[in-house]
């Protein structure tokens, strides 16, 4: 079974400072990878995700992941932290040739942005 | 596009009591998924349906949980009778027709209270 680990259930950055969340992934076929954000009382929103191609993917609020499949990993960064990036992040994974589409969730990484 | 519809947003109920959950997921979306959050932790996969039938519910406690996806449309899952560890925010999601990677689009949350 796939299984997702985020090291660090709290991450404190200074507002500009480098954000860096990681992820690992157990499986020994790179599944598809995906990052989610949850802001307070809302659900999740999609962040990026990777599923062929370049290992460097970029998304939204200046946000990317790198694709590491040597580390089995898929850390996300952000150049300089804002205020507004205050949230909890999700990776999640979902195997490759899986008709199911489901997706496995990691325990969760809080982010707070110190001004 | 209208996101995926979940309602009610918040409910606080006794133990031993029943509750149901409404969800109308994005048009054209085919599979509907019901995912449980509980503080702190990531989300769960409770049961996936494509259209109207089941994908997958290995982890929903069915001795209580239920849900139903009449249409292939909207969904409820109800919950008879509580517990209080069922206590947690239950996202409803959905995704376009597709195997894996495709993107999981989530709701906002169904918030519940078991006292």
């Amino acid at each position: 079974a796939q299984s997702v680990t985020q090291l660090g259930s709290h991450v404190s950055v200074s507002e500009g400072a480098l954000v860096l969340l990681r992820c690992n992934y157990s499986s020994s076929v790179p599944p598809y990878l995906f990052w989610y954000v949850q802001y307070p009382n809302q659900g999740l929103q999609l962040l990026l995700k990777y599923t062929t191609g370049a290992t460097l993917v970029k998304g939204i609020n200046g946000f990317e992941a790198e694709f590491k499949k040597s580390e089995t990993s898929f850390h996300l960064t952000k150049p300089s932290a804002h205020m507004s990036d205050a949230a909890e992040y999700f990776c999640a994974v979902n195997p490759r040739g899986n008709a199911g589409n489901m997706l496995t969730f990691g325990g969760g990484t809080r982010l707070m942005v110190k001004p | 596009e209208a996101g995926v519809a979940q309602s009610p947003r918040y409910k606080i109920i006794e133990k031993r009591q029943s509750v149901a959950f409404w969800c109308n997921p994005i048009s054209g979306h085919a599979t509907l998924y019901w995912y449980q959050q509980i503080l702190g932790q990531g989300p769960k996969l409770l049961i996936q349906f494509q259209n109207n039938g089941v994908v997958d519910d290995s982890q929903l406690p069915k001795d209580r949980f239920s849900a139903e996806r009449l249409k292939g449309v909207d969904s409820t899952l109800k919950i008879q009778p509580a517990k209080l560890e069922d206590s947690a925010v239950y996202l409803c999601a959905s995704s376009p027709p597709g195997g894996s990677g495709n993107t999981i689009y989530f709701g906002e949350g169904s918030w519940l209270t078991v006292v």
